[in-house]
C-alpha cells in the first residue's frame, strides 16, 4: 500500500520570502504521478503542479516548483516570492499509474500562513 | 461553466437519520469520487465510480452508500451505521483512467447535532 507523509504540519513565511514544503512516500510501484493540492480558507481544492515520476525534470508552475526525488522518495514543493493568497493547506498527492482508477493518496497536510 | 456542484454547503443531521449529499457535474467525467476531510488526516476515499451503473469501495466506505445512475451525478448518503459522521465532505471528478487531474467540489460540512 502506498502512503503520503507531510511532516509539517504548520508552516510560516514572510511576504515575497521563499518556502518549501516536504513530502515524502512509500511505494513499491515505478509509474506514479504526485501532486501538490491547495485548499484555501474557501476549501476548494485547487490543483497546484503535477509530477510524473518517469521524467526527471522537475515540474514548475510560476512561483511553484517542485524537487522530486526519486530514490529518496521525497517531493518537496518550493513557493518563491510568496503572496498573501498562497495562504492555505497544501496537501502532497499519490496517484498510481494505469491503475483501475485515478484515485488519490493524500498526505495530512501543511497549513501555510503567509506574513505580510 | 463547467464545474462540479456539491450542494448543500452546510447540513446538519440528528442522530440515527441519513442524509444524501449530493454532487453534479458538467465537465462530461466519467470517474467520480467521494473523499471525506478530517483534522490532522488529509483526505480519505469513501467511494468511486469509473462508469455510470458502476462504483467502488474505498477506505473508508463503512456507514456510506452511494449510487451512479446518470454520468452526472453521484450522491452520497450517510447512513446511522456511520458513527462518527461529523466531517467535511468533498466530490471529485476526473475524465478517466488516462488522465489524471482530479477536478473538486467546494465540498459540504455535515454536522450531527
Amino acid at each position: 500500500a502506498q502512503t503520503v507523509t507531510q511532516s509539517q504540519p504548520e508552516m510560516s513565511v514572510q511576504e515575497a520570502e521563499t518556502v518549501t514544503l516536504s513530502c515524502t512516500y512509500d511505494t513499491s510501484e515505478n509509474n506514479y504521478y504526485l501532486f501538490w493540492y491547495k485548499q484555501p480558507p474557501s476549501r476548494q481544492m485547487i490543483l497546484v503542479i503535477r509530477q510524473e515520476a518517469y521524467k526527471q525534470q522537475n515540474a514548475t508552475e510560476n512561483r511553484f516548483s517542485v524537487n522530486f526525488q526519486k530514490a529518496a522518495k521525497s517531493f518537496s514543493l518550493k513557493i518563491s516570492d510568496s503572496q498573501l493568497g498562497d495562504t492555505a493547506m497544501y496537501f502532497c498527492a499519490f496517484m498510481k499509474h494505469g491503475g483501475a482508477t485515478n484515485k488519490l493518496i493524500f498526505g495530512t497536510g501543511t497549513l501555510l500562513a503567509v506574513q505580510p | 461553466d463547467g464545474g462540479i456542484t456539491q450542494s448543500p454547503k452546510y447540513l446538519f443531521r440528528k442522530e440515527g437519520q441519513n442524509v444524501t449529499l449530493s454532487c453534479e457535474q458538467n465537465l462530461n467525467h466519467d470517474a467520480m469520487y467521494w473523499y471525506r476531510q478530517d483534522p490532522g488526516q488529509g483526505l480519505r476515499l469513501i467511494y468511486y465510480s469509473q462508469i455510470v451503473n458502476d462504483f467502488q469501495k474505498g477506505d473508508i466506505a463503512e456507514g456510506y452508500s452511494v449510487s451512479r445512475e446518470k454520468k452526472e451525478s453521484f450522491p452520497l448518503t450517510v447512513t446511522s451505521a456511520q458513527k462518527n459522521p461529523t466531517a467535511f465532505y468533498l466530490c471529485a471528478s476526473s475524465l478517466g483512467r488516462l488522465n489524471t487531474e482530479a477536478f473538486f467540489g467546494q465540498g459540504t460540512r455535515l454536522t450531527v447535532v
